[in-house]
């Protein structure tokens, strides 16, 4: 099936600092990648969808300047949390939709554990 | 509104078969699909269901009644490696993935 990889898989960072979090594409194009984030015991909760090309389109409740999303390429999609503060300490989760493929499955990034100090 | 409900937790023993059920209300729909998710990790896809009726895919049967807004996922032979969180996941007519809040599955020997 298709790959979807993430970077970092873990990161601690103290608060006021930003943090990029790259979600690739490994083997087929997308031209649409999903970011979430999961509170622990809690489910996926959709932050934005990223398109190629366009800006993206932010969650009701989430704050665009804040996470800032850039799909430069058909592969490659990153969030930037910006100014992180320990209460966006979480599990983001990238996805991303073959359109080689007529499912709409979503392939997920293994994810990246975000601890602000 | 778009809704997905699917219980929080259930318990089955090793061996044994367990059905979790999933109802959803969407915007239009363009299917139903099931994800796996082990503590710590990312969502794994299990089954996708447009049409009425129950797929199988070894140990794991996914089943659907659009009429009903109704799915289950079935696992017989559960194996200690089950234990998961179980997401069941609408789409709408837009495509997009409305998610449920998962079912937590207790595995006991």
């Amino acid at each position: 099936g298709a790959v979807v990889s993430q970077h970092p898989s873990r990161v601690i960072c103290k608060s006021g600092t930003s943090v990029k979090i790259e979600c690739r594409s490994l083997d087929f194009q997308a031209t649409t990648m999903f970011w979430y984030r999961q509170f622990p015991k809690q489910s996926l909760m959709l932050m934005a969808t990223s398109n190629e090309g366009s800006k993206a389109t932010y969650e009701q409740g989430v704050e665009k300047d804040k996470f800032l999303i850039n799909h430069a390429s058909l592969t490659l999609s990153t969030l930037t949390v910006t100014s992180a503060h320990p209460e966006d300490s979480s599990f983001y989760i990238c996805s991303a939709r073959d359109l080689g493929l007529d499912n709409n499955e979503q392939f997920f990034g293994p994810g990246t554990r975000l601890t602000v100090l | 509104g778009q809704n997905i409900d699917q219980p929080t937790e259930m318990t089955a023993t090793e061996g044994a078969i367990v059905q979790i059920n999933c109802t959803y209300q969407t915007s239009g729909f363009n299917g139903l699909f099931w994800y796996q998710q082990h503590a710590g990790e990312a969502p794994t896809f299990l089954s996708y269901n447009v049409l009425d009726g129950l797929e199988e895919k070894g140990r794991f049967s996914s089943f659907l009644s659009r009429s009903k807004g109704y799915s289950y996922l079935l696992l017989k032979e559960l194996q200690m490696k089950d234990s998961a969180s179980y997401l069941c996941a609408g789409t709408d007519s837009n495509y997009q993935l409305i998610w449920g809040a998962g079912t937590k599955l207790i595995i006991k020997p």
